[in-house]
């Protein structure tokens, strides 16, 4: 199975302030990785899928890269609403997988 | 509206069984694959199994390979998942989730989720 690897695990920032959360894969998955956010005791939102494809409604302050074995998630100037809990997911082979997560606070 | 609503959770004794269904309405069920996916209480997400949207390739964690079955019946546009043998750490949140039409095994859509308590 692919491993992923978020870092931080938690991250706590400002109203305004530029994040970046980091994913690591067990092995190359060239830009097949998405990236969700969830709040607490809601479903997941997914925001950003092939590596760097902000999916549809999203706001463009949220955008990804990577590819291969290392991928980022940034927030460019977070918002109230952006506090929550991001994961990756792996979409490159079955049995999907899923990062630990990186709940991000307010400071 | 795509709308997808799990029911079937609830109490159970381990090593009993329990059968999880989805109710999906709002977008052409049969085209769509369609996975399961849990969270522990306070844990993170974790992938159960999936299913393409004839039925007929379907794919489980090594979690539950041979305790849980995923199906659909694309004339009820209903997804469903018998679990069986439950443990402890079965016990957990589980969404019904559609895949991204545009991309295998992103998850565009997502039900509210059903509480699955494995307890003596």
């Amino acid at each position: 199975d692919i491993q992923l690897t978020q870092s931080p695990s938690f991250l706590s920032a400002s109203v305004g302030d530029r994040v970046t959360i980091t994913c690591r894969a067990s092995q190359g998955i060239s830009s097949y990785l998405a990236w969700y956010q969830q709040k607490p005791g809601k479903a997941p939102k997914l925001l950003i899928y092939a590596a760097s494809t902000l999916q549809s409604g999203v706001p463009s302050r949220f955008s990804g890269s990577g590819s291969g074995t290392e991928f980022t998630l940034t927030i460019s100037s977070l918002q109230p609403e952006d506090f929550a809990t991001y994961y990756c997911q792996q979409l490159n082979s079955y049995p999907i997988t899923f990062g630990q997560g990186t709940r991000l606070e307010i400071k | 509206e795509v709308q997808l609503v799990e029911s079937g959770g609830g109490l159970v004794q381990p090593g009993g069984s329990l059968r999880l269904s989805c109710a999906a309405s709002g977008f052409t069920f049969s085209s769509y694959a369609m996975h399961w996916v849990r969270q522990a209480p306070g844990k993170g997400l974790e992938y159960v199994s999936a299913i393409s949207s004839n039925g007929g390739s379907t794919y489980y964690a090594n979690s539950v390979k041979g305790r849980f079955t995923i199906s659909r019946d694309n004339s009820k546009n209903t997804l469903y998942l018998q679990m069986g043998s439950l443990r402890a750490e079965d016990m957990a949140v589980y969404y019904c989730a559609r895949e991204f039409v545009d991309t295998a095994m992103v998850i565009d859509y997502w039900g509210q989720g059903t509480l699955v308590t494995v307890s003596s």
